[in-house]
């Protein structure tokens, strides 16, 4: 069945450094791919999506590029902030289930001042 | 309320006792969704409805979980003579038609279910 391999955490990183969380994926047909993240007492929220190839979805100044040819959906930021600190999840969407998204394990990004 | 409510937010019961968990989801959105979080592990699908049918429930674990919605509105999560190994934390998430073919899911803050 579908589904997503995200990197394992913790990540801890320096406020100001680049951000690169793995993510790939294994599906049948053409899902839609997303990065939702869950900040310290909060539900999940989407973060970015892409919807088909060669896509690039972007918020926060975080990006992530729908690779077809390399299933992967990573997801980076050029300079990471203190507030950035959560947990990401990397998710995709078929077409059964009423679009209910498949999920990785979550990967905590802790940054430090 | 403005977001996805859930309640309990913590719960610690007995083994083989019944459990219930309510979820509200926004005003509006037709789509309700019920994941399981276990310590360590992704989010795992179990039930969605649509409406108050609920087309999917393949990712129920066991005849021990139930659920059911009323109208568009408030969902309970029912799981029966609980076990050790249902401890975890269930999230509900709500998304509107056009948001539901979108990919985009309102989450609860979760209920954290504690089995002992």
């Amino acid at each position: 069945g579908d589904s997503v391999t995200q990197m394992e955490g913790p990540v801890t990183l320096s406020e100001e450094a680049f951000l690169t969380i793995n993510c790939t994926y294994t599906a049948t047909g053409y899902p839609s791919l997303f990065w939702y993240v869950q900040y310290p007492g909060e539900g999940l929220q989407l973060l970015l999506k892409a919807t088909k190839a060669d896509d690039k979805g972007s918020n926060k100044g975080f990006e992530a590029t729908y690779r077809k040819e390399t299933t992967s959906f990573h997801l980076e930021k050029g300079s990471v902030q203190v507030s950035d600190s959560a947990v990401y999840f990397c998710a995709l969407s078929g077409t059964n289930s009423g679009y209910a998204l498949n999920f990785g394990k979550g990967t905590s990004l802790l940054v430090t001042p | 309320g403005a977001g996805v409510s859930q309640s309990p937010s913590n719960k610690v019961t007995e083994k083989g006792k019944d459990v219930e968990l309510r979820c509200d989801p926004i005003s509006g959105h037709t789509a309700l969704y019920w994941y399981r979080q276990r310590l360590g592990q992704g989010l795992e699908f179990l039930i969605y409805f649509q409406g108050n049918s609920a087309p999917d429930k393949s990712g129920l674990p066991s005849d021990r979980f139930s659920a059911e919605r009323t109208g568009e509105s408030v969902s309970t999560l029912t799981i029966q003579r609980t076990q050790q190994e249902d401890s975890a934390v269930y999230l509900c998430a709500s998304s509107s038609p056009s948001g539901r073919v979108a990919g985009e899911l309102f989450f609860g803050e979760g209920s954290r279910l504690t089995v002992l």
